[in-house]
């Protein structure tokens, strides 16, 4: 089967500019979820969707993050505006049961 | 609450040597617990997992074992290979809760 895409594979951009990641999970995975690696630490769960529901969106930065997942399929995670520390790599997962986990390669974005 | 502690690295072996990367996590009641491995450009693999207390996780010759007693996860392999090259990182799961809780990661250098 088809794996997690992501895309872009690679982003960078100026602080305070604004940048888009995209994620086409596996077909019929009901649950899509977004962590943030910053480098030399364990991946930090941001946003947690059940379909098109948010489940757990409690570590997700508000201010300046949003993701959404129109139609239950594929998600967007925007920054706007993007900070220094924003710099990491952002993974997408998606799951039929919550023990199968499988993760996209990732976009690794850089804020200058 | 909820959070996986590992040991840190990088951890520099030869080949063949016997690898051991410490993992302990909080005794909030009994989690499922997990190894990935990340490889150089690529996105977190699943190595092995274990649900309950004795349980003992393996793939491509990696092992470990759940032990309650003393709250530990750590990975072992009897004969590491320069494939073995990569970042691991331990991660836990409570029931009832999708996502996963990652530990900081231990890198692993294995040189011929």
């Amino acid at each position: 089967e088809a794996g997690v895409a992501q895309s872009p594979r690679y982003k960078i951009i100026e602080k305070r500019q604004s940048v888009a990641f995209w994620c086409n999970p596996i077909s019929g995975h009901a649950t899509l979820y977004w962590y943030q690696q910053i480098l030399g630490q364990g991946p930090k769960l941001l946003i947690q969707f059940q379909n098109n529901g948010v489940v757990d969106d409690s570590q997700l930065p508000k201010d300046r993050f949003s993701a959404e997942r129109l139609k239950g399929v594929d998600s967007t995670l925007k920054i706007q505006p993007a900070k220094l520390e924003d710099s990491a790599v952002y993974l997408c997962a998606s799951s039929l049961e919550s023990e199968s986990y499988t993760f996209g390669s990732g976009t690794r974005l850089t804020v200058v | 609450g909820n959070s996986v502690t590992q040991m840190e690295g990088p951890v520099t072996l030869s080949e063949e040597a016997f690898l051991t990367i410490n993992c302990t996590y909080t005794a909030t009641g009994y989690p499922s617990l997990f190894w990935y491995v990340q490889y150089p450009g690529e996105g977190l693999q699943l190595l092995l997992k274990a649900t309950k207390a004795d349980d003992k996780g393996s793939n491509k010759g990696f092992e470990a074992t759940y032990r309650k007693e003393t709250t530990s996860f750590h990975l072992e392999k009897g004969s590491v290979q320069v494939s073995d090259s990569a970042v691991y990182f331990c991660a836990s799961r409570y029931t009832g809760f999708q996502k996963l809780v990652f530990g900081t990661g231990t890198r692993l250098l294995v040189s011929p």
